[in-house]
């Protein structure tokens, strides 16, 4: 069964400095994973998807996710957080059939001044 | 613009009462989903459908009830079985589902409270 672990429940960062926000993830075949976002009182917001096509995945607003099937890993990472990059932040990954997302538990990111 | 639409954005239920919150789509999407999301927890599905006159069960369904008449609406009922219903609903819809890489579109969605 599939499965996904964010391995930090809240990361704090100052503005203009590099973010790292981490996922590993357990699958049983090539997985299809996903880097949502969330602000406050939201729906989520699709970051960035992978799906097999190359390792290093660009996504909006500047993030980008690699896919490291050696480590299982599939963290997220900008260069330069900005303050409007205070919000939470899921790893997902896509079950087999139908479709089904399996979400991990969500980091929360806190940028300050 | 196309989207999905979530409302009311917040609601209230007394005790005993059924409550149904609207989810509505112009994305032409297939495949439609119910989430619970609760605080410091991800994301639980709740029902999803990925065909109009069908819907099947997700991880958490007992309490609720969904309907799938029409392709663009997709209603979650809340029941009086539902012993904890207090949490923040979201709604998503994507192409139907193939192949396991289509990503989901999200509602703002719906926050229950209990009165």
């Amino acid at each position: 069964a599939q499965s996904v672990t964010q391995l930090d429940s809240h990361v704090s960062v100052s503005e203009g400095t590099p973010v790292l926000l981490r996922c590993n993830y357990s699958s049983s075949y090539s997985p299809s994973l996903f880097w949502y976002v969330q602000h406050p009182n939201k729906g989520l917001q699709l970051l960035l998807k992978y799906t097999s096509a190359a390792t290093l995945v660009k996504g909006i607003n500047g993030f980008e996710a690699e896919f490291k099937k050696s480590e299982t890993s599939f963290h997220l990472t900008k260069p330069s957080a900005h303050m409007s990059d205070a919000a939470e932040y899921f790893c997902v990954v896509s079950d087999s059939y139908g479709g089904k997302l399996i979400f991990g538990q969500g980091t929360e990111l806190s940028v300050k001044p | 613009d196309g989207g999905i639409t979530q409302s009311p954005k917040y609601l209230f239920r007394k005790e005993g009462q059924n409550v149904t919150l609207s989810c509505e789509q112009n994305l032409n999407h297939d495949a439609m989903y119910w989430y619970r999301q609760d605080p410091g927890q991800g994301l639980r599905l709740i029902y999803y459908s990925q065909i109009v006159n069908d819907f099947q069960k997700g991880d958490i369904a007992e309490g609720y009830s969904v309907s799938r008449e029409k392709k663009e609406s997709f209603p979650l009922t809340v029941t009086s079985a539902q012993k904890n219903p207090t949490a923040f609903y979201l709604c998503a819809s994507s192409n139907r589902q193939l192949n396991s890489n289509q990503p989901q579109h999200f509602g703002d969605g719906t926050r229950l409270s209990i009165l």
